[in-house]
């Protein structure tokens, strides 16, 4: 099982500042299936990020994916109210597809 | 619009049996690979189950792999999941998952969740 941990747990950060996620996998994710997805309070994941760097449909072009084999960053240019969430990354090429442990992002 | 609206979450027993269900309306459900992912309570996603458009392939979690069953209806655009020998630690909210194209392991679409709670 490829154990995705990521960092930090949490980001305080204010509007219109950058912010960096890291996701970093235990084992090589083949092919960079590796996702990211924003989840906000009582809502359902959103997908962010596909295949490592694939901004999703609609997703906005502040947030943007890299990295390759076992370490990934999400990071966010600028941010903006609505953007304060738990973010979580994936690695959907192995089974068990798993997610990393989050990281909260708050102002 | 994608949508996908599970139900069938409610407070049942240790040892007890349940059935979700998720009806999807808004793309062709039968071109879809779909997935139960779930949430504990405060805590972070699991994935605990796959089924391919035709349910030629389905996939488990090995903490649900023999309790729980994924399976799906193409004519009525539903996906099902029918959890056995439950225990409290399956108590978390369960989410109804699109994946991308027939067999796809991405998630690209979820549901909004419904809980199920496991206590006596």
């Amino acid at each position: 099982e490829i154990v995705l941990t990521q960092s930090p747990g949490t980001l305080s950060l204010s509007p219109g500042e950058r912010a960096t996620l890291s996701c970093r996998a235990s084992q090589t994710v083949g092919d960079n299936h590796l996702a990211w997805y924003q989840q906000k309070p009582g809502q359902a994941p959103r997908l962010l990020i596909r295949g490592a760097s694939r901004r999703a449909t609609g997703i906005p072009d502040r947030f943007s994916g890299s990295g390759s084999g076992t370490d990934f960053t999400l990071t966010i240019s600028r941010l903006e109210p609505e953007d304060f969430a738990v973010y979580y990354c994936q690695q959907y090429n192995t089974s068990p597809r798993t997610f990393g442990q989050g990281t909260k992002v708050e102002i | 619009e994608v949508q996908l609206v599970e139900s069938g979450g409610t407070l049942v027993q240790p040892g007890g049996s349940l059935r979700l269900s998720c009806a999807a309306s808004g793309f062709t459900f039968s071109s879809y690979s779909m997935n139960w992912v779930r949430q504990a309570p405060g805590k972070g996603l699991e994935w605990i189950a796959y089924i391919t458009s035709s349910s030629s392939t389905i996939d488990y979690a090995d903490s649900v792999k023999g309790r729980f069953t994924i399976s799906r209806d193409n004519a009525k655009n539903s996906l099902f999941l029918q959890m056995n020998s439950l225990r409290d630690e399956d108590t978390a909210v369960f989410y109804c998952a699109r994946g991308e194209g027939s067999a796809g392991w991405l998630i690209d679409f979820w549901g909004q969740g419904t809980l199920v709670t496991v206590s006596s």
